[in-house]
């Protein structure tokens, strides 16, 4: 079975630029889930998605982040324009019914 | 506001002991606390998760105790090995939820088992 898949492992852009992240969940999981880790900070939650509902967005730093996903299956997270504090590495996890969540490897963002 | 500690950034033991990592949490009453292992350039691996009403729970060679009274959750790996070295982290339900994916996370603690 295929774990969480994030694309790409890594990016460089330049500030005021736009970034789209994915995230491949496992299949059949309802629950996708996408946190951040800043240079030398934990691991935060940002939002949580129920298939294609946003469940809570409450850990979103601004309105310069955006979440899709679109049919319930793979989500993006989009950043635009990006600034300088948004590098770090984002995460994105899932779940199905138990209570085990799933994270893959993450996207090394750096805006440069 | 809520906050979890892990209360060393590191821990250096060698091969054959028991590491302890320490997990201390104030402002906040978790239903439960989850243990996870993270390799450099990997996302977190869920380990273990241990429940307000339970002591204590083992799988292989961890052990995980949670105190409610002391506010903390102990992590222990008998018999060490170098394949034990990692980051290990402990997290909790965000907001006084029980929802299990939505966490908070310590800061982590890297542990190095020497051979």
């Amino acid at each position: 079975e295929a774990g969480v898949t994030q694309f790409p492992s890594h990016s460089v852009i330049e500030k005021g630029q736009t970034v789209t992240l994915r995230c491949d969940p496992i299949s059949g999981h309802d629950n996708l889930y996408w946190y951040r880790r800043v240079m030398g900070k934990e691991i935060k939650f940002l939002l949580h998605f129920v298939k294609e509902s946003k469940q809570d967005e409450s850990g979103m730093p601004n309105n310069r982040f955006l979440a899709e996903r679109t049919g319930g299956t793979y989500s993006t997270l989009k950043v635009q324009p990006a600034e300088l504090e948004d590098s770090g590495v984002y995460f994105c996890a899932s779940r199905g019914s138990a209570t085990e969540a799933f994270f893959g490897q993450g996207t090394r963002l750096t805006v440069v | 506001s809520q906050k979890i500690e892990q209360n060393s950034e590191a821990l250096n033991i060698q091969e054959g002991k028991t590491a302890t990592l320490t997990c201390n949490y104030t402002n906040y009453s978790p239903a439960y606390l989850q243990w996870y292992r993270q390799d450099p350039g990997r996302g977190p691996v869920f380990l273990l998760l241990i429940r307000e009403n339970e002591k204590e729970k083992r799988k292989e060679r961890l052990k995980v105790t949670f105190d409610t009274t002391l506010k903390q959750s102990l992590f222990h790996i008998t018999a060490s090995q170098p394949a034990d070295s990692a980051t290990y982290l402990c997290a909790y339900p965000l907001a006084g939820g029980t929802s299990y994916g939505k966490l908070t996370f310590g800061q982590g603690t890297i542990l190095t088992v020497h051979p």
